[in-house]
């Protein structure tokens, strides 16, 4: 149980151009969804969380505009990068918690490659 | 804000030998949680911790909660190759939810 699916595992685009990555809860129901970006070698950087049904919450310094979040069920979130830059190349993972349970699962990551 | 201290950053083992990792807190957390990464891929949930003295095992890992409620150990034990990755902690307090990650600590066993 608690399986978290993220997709796509990989994904390379040009600057300027938007990329959207999914993040589903498979046997659960997520009532809280988050979203971390990780540079290498360094530990997981907490980006947003977000509430089924209701507007993200962005941590301080992540630009909402950008980081585009939807949370329209309970069983998956979406991360639109927008106007994508090289700098926003990143390894993000998203997390589901259960209703009731700190326990947070994880995805298994996207590769964001900006060329 | 909160922060965790993990230490070690890394450590290099024999295959057969125990490992121990902590955290320690500037501040109480209601929660304790112990996870391990692979190479590319997400943060796998080892073991949960929700009481303070609170002391549980799964497989050959064992992890404490702190009384103070500001740490928490993990230990492996009989260490074996699979067992390599990136170990990290991570706390929780507040009704958010959110998890206060720690730096990680990076296991390397020698076959």
């Amino acid at each position: 149980g608690a399986v978290v699916s993220q997709h796509p595992s990989r994904v390379i685009c040009k600057s300027g151009t938007s990329v959207k990555i999914e993040c589903r809860s498979l046997d659960f129901q997520a009532t809280t969804m988050f979203w971390y970006r990780q540079f290498p070698k360094q530990s997981l950087m907490l980006m947003a969380t977000s509430n089924e049904g209701s507007k993200a919450t962005y941590e301080q310094g992540v630009e909402k505009d950008k980081f585009l979040i939807n949370h329209a069920s309970l069983t998956l979130s979406t991360l639109t990068v927008t106007s994508a830059h090289p700098e926003d190349s990143s390894f993000y993972i998203c997390s589901a918690r259960n209703t009731g349970s700190y326990e947070q699962y994880f995805g298994p990551g996207t590769r964001l490659t900006v060329t | 804000g909160q922060q965790l201290n993990q230490s070690p950053q890394s450590m290099f083992i024999q295959e057969g030998e125990d490992v121990s990792m902590n955290c320690t807190s500037s501040s109480i957390f209601n929660t304790w949680l112990w996870y391990k990464q692979d190479p590319g891929e997400g943060p796998v949930l080892l073991i949960a911790l929700y009481k303070a003295g609170e002391l549980t095992s799964n497989g050959r890992l064992t992890a404490q909660f702190g009384i103070t409620r500001k740490d928490s150990f993990l230990n492996i034990s009989a260490s074996i190759p699979s067992d390599v990755g990136i170990y990290f902690c991570a706390g929780s307090g507040g009704s958010n939810y959110k998890l206060t990650f720690g730096k990680g600590t990076l296991l390397t066993v020698n076959p």
